[in-house]
């Protein structure tokens, strides 16, 4: 069966430091994958997803960025974080019914 | 007009009670409706998955979909107090053999023993 794994599970970050999320999956092969952020009261607003190894297609312009070095493994960053960086991270991954599936999340405070 | 509305709620429900949760959406292109269940600080867990107007079942579920008045509406039997749970509809468009999925907010349900 397939699985999605995200870590941290929570992180606590100061204003102007980097970020570094990570998602894998398992249990399936070239996987469409995506990054979402839900923040309180707006939803589930969809940030990355990628078809394919190196290939993201951004959605919102920002500061955040997304990688995708092999074939199961989804990488969200930033170079310098802010206050509105903070909210809750999910990674997903669609088979080839589109169905989403989604990780336990990150949940990430800017202070 | 927002693409996907959903009431907020919170619905606040007896156990035992039957449930009703609701979606309205404007893009005719829409397809597919799928409906997510998401505890407090978890990720959604998908529930129903529709393509075609009508009804779907699976166990206390039904998801029903009225693509001619662009509404989809999920019901809850016996409402369990594990039910308590915010609800997210979600619908797409395929487009070159992926697509992205339009989200409500969620409906936010306490079902109360």
């Amino acid at each position: 069966s397939q699985t999605i794994h995200q870590w941290p599970a929570t992180l606590v970050q100061p204003v102007g430091s980097p970020l570094s999320l990570e998602c894998t999956v398992e249990g399936t092969s070239n996987p469409n994958l995506y990054w979402y952020r839900q923040a309180a009261g707006r939803g589930l607003q969809l940030l990355f997803y990628s078809v394919g190894i190196g290939q993201i297609s951004s959605e919102v312009p920002q500061n955040l960025s997304a990688s995708r070095p092999q074939d199961r493994q989804f990488i969200l960053s930033s170079k310098k974080l802010l206050l509105s960086d903070s909210g809750f991270y999910l990674c997903a991954w669609s088979n080839r019914f589109n169905e989403q599936f989604f990780g336990p999340g990150t949940r990430l405070t800017v202070l | 007009q927002k693409e996907v509305e959903q009431d907020p709620g919170p619905l606040s429900v007896p156990e035992g009670a039957i449930v009703s949760l609701n979606c309205t959406y404007s893009n005719s292109a829409f397809q597919y409706f799928m409906w997510y269940r998401q505890y407090s600080r978890k990720g959604p867990e998908l529930l129903m998955y529709t393509y075609s107007s009508g009804n779907k079942e699976d166990g206390r579920f039904t998801a029903q979909v009225d693509k001619s008045s662009k509404y989809i509406s999920l019901f809850i039997r016996d409402s369990q107090p594990s039910d308590s749970a915010t609800y997210l509809c979600a619908m797409s468009a395929m487009n070159s053999g992926y697509s992205t999925l339009t989200f409500g907010k969620g409906t936010m349900l306490l079902v109360s023993p």
